[in-house]
């Protein structure tokens, strides 16, 4: 069964602040490993990685894939309030019927002023 | 811009009861997710269609919950006999993946129905 973890599950910072966030995962038949971030209600998308080693980046963000030690980080740069959420990580994998998303627990990040 | 659409919001409900809940995927996608989600959790999968085929449902699903496709459009998803511990937030997400397979799943959310069994 596939399995994604992250870590930590909560972190507190302040705002100018740098985080870095995990995840770890096992999965049959890898496509993809997707960032979401979710602030009230529907997750959004943040990135989608297929390679290891290709940084994707979009303003403050960033991250990257490791195919080999099944790892992938999400950074955030010069933190700000607004970037408090809960970040997921997903993987997609093949089964049979189709490909599908395993979600992890998120990391609860809050960014105080 | 018209993302996905659930309905309702909120939901309360006795417990014993039947709810159905209701989803519009964006237009151009074929395929439509359910998933649930309870406080400090990840989306866990429940199910999912291609067009109006249902191809895949997880073992979280009991016999209680039944989801349909009609015309490959919007989704609908019932619970029968609401037990406490189907308080979740329902969340509905949709794609759009080529018939051979070549495109990653790239899903999109609702802002999910909130059901609350009293």
């Amino acid at each position: 069964e596939d399995k994604v973890v992250q870590s930590p599950l909560s972190l507190v910072v302040h705002e100018g602040d740098t985080v870095t966030l995990n995840c770890s995962y096992e999965v049959t038949n890898f496509r993809s490993l997707l960032w979401y971030k979710q602030e009230k209600k529907a997750p959004t998308f943040l990135f989608m990685l297929t390679s290891s080693g290709i940084e994707k980046k979009s303003g403050r963000l960033s991250s990257i894939l490791d195919k080999k030690e099944l790892f992938s980080i999400l950074n955030i740069t010069a933190t700000q309030t607004g970037d408090s959420a809960v970040y997921l990580c997903a993987v997609e994998g093949e089964e049979t019927s189709g490909s599908r998303l395993t979600f992890g627990e998120g990391t609860q990040l809050t960014v105080n002023p | 811009d018209t993302g996905v659409s659930q309905n309702p919001r909120h939901k309360i409900t006795k417990r014993g009861q039947n709810v159905t809940f209701r989803c519009d995927p964006i237009s151009e996608h074929n395929r439509l997710y359910w998933y649930r989600q309870t406080l400090g959790q990840g989306p866990e999968f429940l199910t999912y269609f291609q067009n109006e085929a249902q191809l895949e449902k997880s073992r979280l699903l009991s016999d209680r919950f039944s989801a349909e496709r009609p015309k490959g459009s919007f989704s609908t998803l019932e619970i029968q006999r609401t037990e406490q511990g189907d308080s979740a937030m329902y969340l509905c997400a949709s794609s759009f993946v080529r018939g051979d397979s070549s495109t990653n799943e790239k899903l999109f959310f609702g802002s999910g129905t909130q059901l609350s069994v009293l």
